[in-house]
């Protein structure tokens, strides 16, 4: 019964190729999000869906394109992966509906190493 | 710039003392703060949130304060346990953004 849940939990893949992470939720939440947590442990918005629609696209490159096919899913599709993109990709939810300080719900990452 | 900061140092501990992190914010005016915990390997946790006309908020051993004027919010966790051995991030939202920014987090290690 897991509530926000992401795969894999690990990708090691090489330089140049093109992957996929992919994230649900089964809280029914309105809004679902993707952070990236570097090395340091910071943790950056990259996009946010409100109900299927993008609300937030932060400067990313546009090698990273996120789909949301309906409000319980948010994938991200990374095109010709570099070494700077190794990191901990996290999905989250939360319900915007409430209110803007709706918490977030986070997965438990998926760990990206690009060799 | 807008800034949120956290002690990047380690806070060590003894058993049954009470933990008090920090968090300081710069350029903004949040209408709220929320902290998380967040173990090795897993996401944040959502532990409190804290409205700006709120001065303290409580939940168990938990305890958040939030002062707008000094730009500050002050978590505590009161007879710690090794249990509450994690890393401790604030996070707020800026205006009009509808998505959380995150300070870097404070790793707490409690001392059996």
């Amino acid at each position: 019964d897991t509530a926000v849940s992401q795969t894999p939990k690990y990708l090691v893949t090489q330089m140049g190729n093109d992957k996929s992470i992919k994230c649900e939720q089964n809280l029914g939440h309105d809004t679902m999000y993707w952070y990236k947590q570097d090395s340091k442990k910071f943790l950056k918005i990259m996009f946010s869906y409100n109900n299927k629609e993008l609300i937030i696209n932060e400067t990313v490159p546009n090698r990273f394109s996120p789909k949301s096919p309906d409000k319980a899913h948010l994938n991200l599709h990374i095109n010709s992966l570099e070494l700077g993109d190794s990191a901990v990709y996290f999905c989250a939810s939360s319900n915007l509906g409430q209110g803007n300080n709706s918490p977030l719900h986070f997965g438990n990452g998926t760990r990206l190493t690009v060799t | 710039s807008q800034k949120i900061e956290q002690n990047s140092e380690a806070l060590n501990i003894q058993e049954g003392k009470t933990a008090t992190l920090t968090c300081n914010y710069t350029n903004y005016s949040p209408a709220y703060l929320q902290w998380y915990r967040q173990d090795p390997g897993r996401g944040p946790v959502f532990l409190l949130l804290i409205r700006e006309n709120e001065k303290e908020k409580r939940k168990e051993r938990l305890k958040v304060t939030f002062d707008t004027t000094l730009k500050q919010s002050l978590f505590h966790i009161t007879a710690s346990q090794p249990a509450d051995s994690a890393t401790y991030l604030c996070a707020l939202e800026v205006a009009g953004r509808r998505a959380l920014t995150f300070g870097s987090g404070t790793r707490l290690q409690v001392q059996p």
